[in-house]
């Protein structure tokens, strides 16, 4: 099984509104990933979680907070979005940070009003 | 650093057609090849990948390979269908000595099957 689940799959919010999305794999994985994708563009990663820790923070503003409460589970919190924020979130795991092959979720279409 | 080039899109071709889309690739070290999927309104799905130089990949009818010399990691399929209209993206990544995870992905190609 090389399924990963994020929720919500579709999230309207306004601008002064705090949110939150999430991840989970159970394939015992030790690497998570959040990504960004805009319309006709590859994915641009955000963050990487190594073994519950952060590992890399690619510049993503402070209104975009990550959290990895357990192997299992990674959340993103969203405050005082823009509307240039409006984008698919992809969540996505390897086994480890040496892991080739990263899998992932079906994303979140979010929309910031 | 690290760069995947693939061709532009749009291509669009008749149904039981012969694709290609080309990929090359620059990188730092030995990458690994990956070629991922996106339908509509989905997520990315890993197609295939190939991890050395001469490997194949293949999947679903889809096959790349891994060409050390000429740095190009093709992808083809014999026969299309329609429900093979998607979004392709060439991606690489090169392990380095301690943990490397970034993908460094291509732009992407819009593949249309008409049937």
């Amino acid at each position: 099984d090389t399924e990963v689940t994020q929720t919500p799959k579709h999230l309207v919010m306004g601008m002064t509104n705090k949110k939150s999305l999430k991840c989970e794999q159970h394939m015992g994985h030790r690497a998570m990933y959040w990504y960004k994708q805009k319309a006709k563009k590859p994915p641009e990663l955000m963050f990487v979680y190594s073994y519950e820790k952060l590992s890399i923070n690619e510049s993503v503003p402070s209104r975009f907070s990550p959290e990895c409460p357990n192997s299992s589970l990674l959340n993103l919190h969203l405050h005082a979005l823009q509307p240039e924020d409006s984008a698919l979130y992809l969540c996505a795991s390897s086994q480890d940070g040496r892991g080739d092959t990263q899998y992932f979720g079906p994303g979140t279409r979010l929309t910031v009003l | 650093g690290n760069s995947v080039t693939q061709m532009e899109g749009p291509v669009t071709l008749s149904e039981e057609a012969f694709l290609t889309i080309n990929c090359t690739y620059t990188a730092t070290g030995y990458p690994s090849l990956f070629w991922y999927v996106q339908y509509p309104g989905e997520g990315l799905q890993l197609l295939l990948k190939a991890t050395k130089a001469d490997d194949k990949g293949s999947n679903k009818g889809f096959e790349a390979t891994y060409r050390k010399e000429t740095t190009s990691f093709h992808l083809e399929k014999g026969s299309v269908q329609v429900s093979d209209s998607a979004v392709y993206f060439c991606a690489l990544r090169v392990p380095s000595g301690g943990s490397n995870y970034k993908l460094t992905f291509g732009k992407g190609t819009l593949l249309t099957v008409n049937p």
